[in-house]
């Protein structure tokens, strides 16, 4: 199975400020093909299921706000939140779908 | 709107099986994949499987192989997941999930909407 390991673990950002949270994947998860990543990012609020927020490492999922945008390729990604808003405390996964599917083990989002 | 409503909580013995609902709304039923995923207290989600609604076809997880049955039930527009022979590490909230993409494409394993979640414990 492709590993998937998240950094950091938890993070606390101010109101406004931008948060980062990256994302390994212990192989390329990379389709040549298609040119596209095969990860996905979701957010999770406690006592909810997930999230879908973007998916192929960079393709917002429809409704979700623009201040959230991935990057990265190959094996390194990163979810970046623009402004955060309080209303983005959460923890967020990444899942990679290039063979079985996985997720990280997540990364806790608090306002600082 | 696209819902998934799951069945309600279960508490299981060691050895016992557990069968978990989730009825799908605001679509056609047959035209998307549904997915399975349980994620323990504290961690990331597990993938288990995959049923075509349609065709009844299923992929499962290395993992769960000989252990888990995934069903759908086109008139009720429902699918099942039963997993058997539970042990305490089967503790965990189960959820099914819509594959995001209609199953006239590739299957895409991203996972969009989810259902609320099936809380499941084993405890002796």
């Amino acid at each position: 199975d492709i590993v998937m390991t998240q950094s950091p673990d938890s993070l606390a950002v101010s109101l406004g400020e931008r948060a980062t949270i990256h994302c390994k994947s212990s192989q390329r998860v990379l389709y040549t093909s298609t040119n596209k990543n095969s990860l996905t990012w979701y957010q999770q609020k406690p006592g909810l299921p997930p999230k879908l927020l973007i998916y192929w490492a960079s393709t917002r999922e429809s409704g979700v706000p623009d201040r959230f945008s991935g990057s990265g390729s190959g094996t390194d990604f990163t979810l970046t939140i623009s402004s955060l808003q309080a209303e983005d405390v959460a923890v967020y996964y990444c899942q990679q779908s290039y063979t079985t599917p996985t997720f990280g083990q997540g990364t806790r989002l608090e306002i600082k | 709107q696209v819902q998934l409503v799951q069945s309600g909580p279960e508490v299981k013995k060691p050895g016992a099986s557990v069968k978990v609902s989730c009825k799908a709304s605001g679509y056609t039923f047959t035209t998307y994949f549904i997915h399975w995923l349980r994620q323990a207290p504290g961690q990331g989600p597990e993938w288990m499987g995959v049923i075509n609604p349609s065709a009844g076809t299923t992929t499962y997880a290395p993992k769960f192989q000989g252990r888990v049955t995934m069903t759908g039930d086109t008139f009720t527009s429902t699918v099942y997941m039963e997993l058997s022979s539970l042990r305490s590490e089967d503790t965990a909230v189960y959820y099914c999930a819509r594959d995001r993409v209609s199953s006239s494409t590739a299957l895409s394993y991203e996972f969009d909407p989810w259902g609320q979640g099936t809380v499941v414990s084993v405890t002796s």
